[in-house]
């Protein structure tokens, strides 16, 4: 497709369970990243990744979080032992290169809801 | 530490008339500054950037106003539009290291008619 695309677009899981949220970035574009948007707050940043390496993971509140990038395109975030605390918007971005302020472009996010 | 900050939650304008969304931020080290809009169960969509070595760029209705010594900048809308009617969200980028973008809590704008 023509955009940054993710899925699920809704997730309703217990407290406890892991979850495995996808992001298929535009194509071509090197470098993706992962916010999360939580009730009445701006985006938060998570991770990013260069090609298959993640330069910064400082945005990973906890060892629960983690997240792949393979062949250079799709990416993976994976959250285990879920928390309430959890329950946000999941958005990815991707940006044709690094460094030379290109802006990111967004999907449309993974709401993610733990009961 | 809130690193980016956009201090009007909300604002109304009408149709036909400016459109003027503030933003503050705290970090010299940014040299990036973006704005985003975005609709309900929308990812945000690119809308307007400008680099710190500048200190206006215009785009057709829109243009951002970027003052490196009150660390302030504000993105100006003319005409407005009902359609412009979205949550506006100013980022920032630091200069070197990392990429991410520092991003503010947001501005819902209502145009009306």
């Amino acid at each position: 497709g023509a955009g940054v695309s993710q899925s699920p677009s809704n997730k309703v899981t217990e407290k406890g369970k892991d979850v495995e949220l996808r992001c298929d970035p535009i194509s071509g574009h090197t470098a993706l990243y992962w916010y999360r948007q939580s009730l009445g707050q701006g985006l938060e940043f998570l991770i990013y990744f260069q090609g298959n390496s993640a330069p910064d993971k400082s945005g990973l509140p906890s060892d629960r979080f983690s997240a792949e990038r393979t062949g250079g395109s799709v990416s993976t975030l994976t959250i285990q032992r879920t928390q309430q605390e959890d329950s946000a918007v999941y958005l990815c971005a991707s940006s044709p290169s690094w460094g030379t302020g290109q802006p990111q472009h967004f999907g449309d996010g993974t709401r993610l809801s733990i009961l | 530490d809130q690193q980016v900050k956009q201090n009007s939650p909300s604002l109304s304008v009408q149709e036909g008339r400016i459109s003027i969304l503030n933003c503050d931020y705290t970090n010299s080290m940014f040299d990036y500054f973006l704005w985003y809009k975005k609709y309900p169960a929308e990812g945000p969509t690119f809308l307007i950037s400008i680099s710190s070595i500048k200190d206006k760029n215009e785009d057709g209705r829109f243009t951002v106003f970027l003052n490196k010594s009150a660390k302030h900048l504000s993105l100006h809308i003319v005409p407005s539009q009902p359609g412009d009617s979205a949550v506006y969200f100013c980022a920032a980028k630091g200069r070197g290291g990392s990429e991410k973008l520092v991003f503010g809590k947001g501005t819902k704008l209502t145009v009306n008619p």
